[in-house]
């Protein structure tokens, strides 16, 4: 069965002090690994899209990247604004829509 | 560009009433899936709708049910409601792909916050 698991449930950050977010999946055939923000009481927002091994995108502070066990999302110099949810979720080979996601990892960035 | 929009966006029902919930895509998106995220969890995909048909389904009984109209626009049913039942029900769009294409991006909208009681 496909799951995806994200570590830590919780981070609590000073502003300036850079982390990362882990995304562990275990899939029959990666079809994409996407990464979203979900703020409270909002739906989650599209980040990045990974296709393959090795793969880096970024966005401002915000960085992400795919090994085939697991993907990283890199917070460089958070700011208060980066507080939220972020969520990792795939998409597997042969299917038609459904995605898998993890519970998340709830961001506080304080000043 | 209006973005996918959800109705309505709070609602309390009581164990055993039925709800509906109401979808408009993203302009140009004519795939829409639905989600449930219960409080603290990630969203658990319930099915997606595209040309009007269920195309694939979650692990959720039968009491939740679809329909997609033909401008794309889609209703989400559930019948018998739960006290578990509350959650926050997230609709989602994109472009299909084919099967095996590209991974396609899913744009949410904001949820419906639905509370049994």
């Amino acid at each position: 069965e496909d799951q995806v698991t994200q570590s830590p449930e919780a981070l609590r950050l000073q502003e300036g002090e850079s982390s990362s977010l882990n995304c562990s999946y275990t899939v029959s055939g990666l079809r994409g690994l996407f990464w979203y923000r979900q703020d409270p009481g909002k739906g989650p927002e599209f980040l990045f899209t990974l296709y393959s091994a090795g793969e880096e995108k970024e966005k401002e502070r915000l960085k992400a990247t795919l090994t085939k066990k697991e993907s990283f999302l890199h917070i460089t110099a958070p700011k208060p604004e980066d507080s939220a949810t972020y969520l990792c979720a795939v998409q597997v080979v042969d299917s038609w829509g459904k995605f898998q996601f993890g519970a998340g990892t709830q961001v506080v960035v304080t000043p | 560009d209006a973005g996918v929009t959800q109705s309505p966006t709070h609602l309390i029902k009581t164990r055993g009433q039925q709800v509906t919930l109401r979808c408009s895509p993203k302009s140009g998106h004519d795939t829409v899936s639905w989600y449930q995220q219960a409080l603290g969890q990630g969203p658990q995909f319930i099915f997606q709708y595209y040309e009007e048909e269920e195309r694939q389904r979650g692990n959720f009984p039968d009491r939740f049910s679809g329909h997609q109209f033909p401008n794309y626009s889609s209703e989400l049913n559930v019948n018998a409601l739960l006290l578990g039942d509350s959650a926050l029900y997230l609709c989602a769009s994109s472009a299909l792909a084919g099967v095996n294409s590209g991974a396609n991006v899913l744009t949410f909208g904001a949820g419906s916050r639905l509370t049994v009681l």
